[in-house]
């Protein structure tokens, strides 16, 4: 059964970087799947940040994408996320997620959910 | 990438059948049959309840139903029970190798 858990601290300043990381257990990052992050802000929808395959593949939300950097670390089993340059609107509650790859396996959804953090964007 | 459309509320009582929907464009919801559906408790991270427009995961009640046509994907969710009350989202692939997200839609069962 995998696991994710994402950490990080739950308050950056404005203009600062937000960084958290997706801890991953009891599945090898390495093993055939893309990894996302996923965000949504207090009360509001889901937004979809951008997801990563193990061997570096990246996709970003073009709304996002100036200002997103997520990598792998395949020795550790988890994965990242920057977000430079945060505003008000940045505060959300992040999730990671895992992701079937699309062209090999033939499916797509995002499938195991990490419990999510909240951060906050507050001098 | 603009955000799928969903009705931001339905309600139905128990016993009933409710169908939500979710509208994108050719780019999404229409071009590809990856729209999948979420629900979310409060406090708690979305579950997969749809994928590929109609498969159930392992585990989810059959009750629970997607379909497609054309730009619009909708979920369909009978015999409601107290327990399905909660936040609903729809999500789709791009034609620019993304994925967006539906508003959201809440479900009251009353």
């Amino acid at each position: 059964q995998v696991q994710l858990q994402e950490s990080g601290p739950g308050l950056v300043k404005p203009s600062e970087t937000l960084s958290l990381t997706c801890a991953v257990s009891g599945y090898s990052i390495s093993s055939g799947f893309y990894w996302g992050w996923i965000r949504q802000p207090p009360g509001k929808g889901l937004e979809w940040i951008g997801s990563i395959y193990h061997s570096g593949n990246t996709y970003y939300n073009p709304s996002l994408k100036s200002r997103v950097t997520i990598s792998v670390d395949t020795s550790k089993n988890q994965f990242s996320l920057k977000l430079s340059s945060v505003t008000a609107a940045d505060t959300a509650v992040y999730y990671c997620a895992r992701q079937p790859n699309l062209a090999v396996a033939g499916t797509d959804y995002f499938d195991d959910w990490g419990q999510g953090t909240l951060v906050t964007v507050s001098s | 990438q603009s955000a799928l459309t969903q009705p931001a509320s339905v309600s139905g009582s128990p016993g009933q059948s409710i169908t939500i929907s979710c509208t994108g464009t050719s780019s999404d919801v229409g071009g590809y049959n990856y729209v999948s559906w979420y629900q979310q408790h409060p406090g708690k991270a979305p579950k997969v309840k749809i994928y590929d427009v109609s498969k159930r995961p392992s585990g989810v009640s059959n009750r629970f139903s997607g379909s497609k046509s054309g730009n619009t994907a909708s979920l369909t969710i009978s015999g409601l029970q107290a327990e399905d009350e909660a936040d609903y989202y729809c999500s789709s692939y791009t034609s620019s190798s993304n994925w967006v997200f539906g508003g959201g839609t809440k479900l009251t069962v009353v």
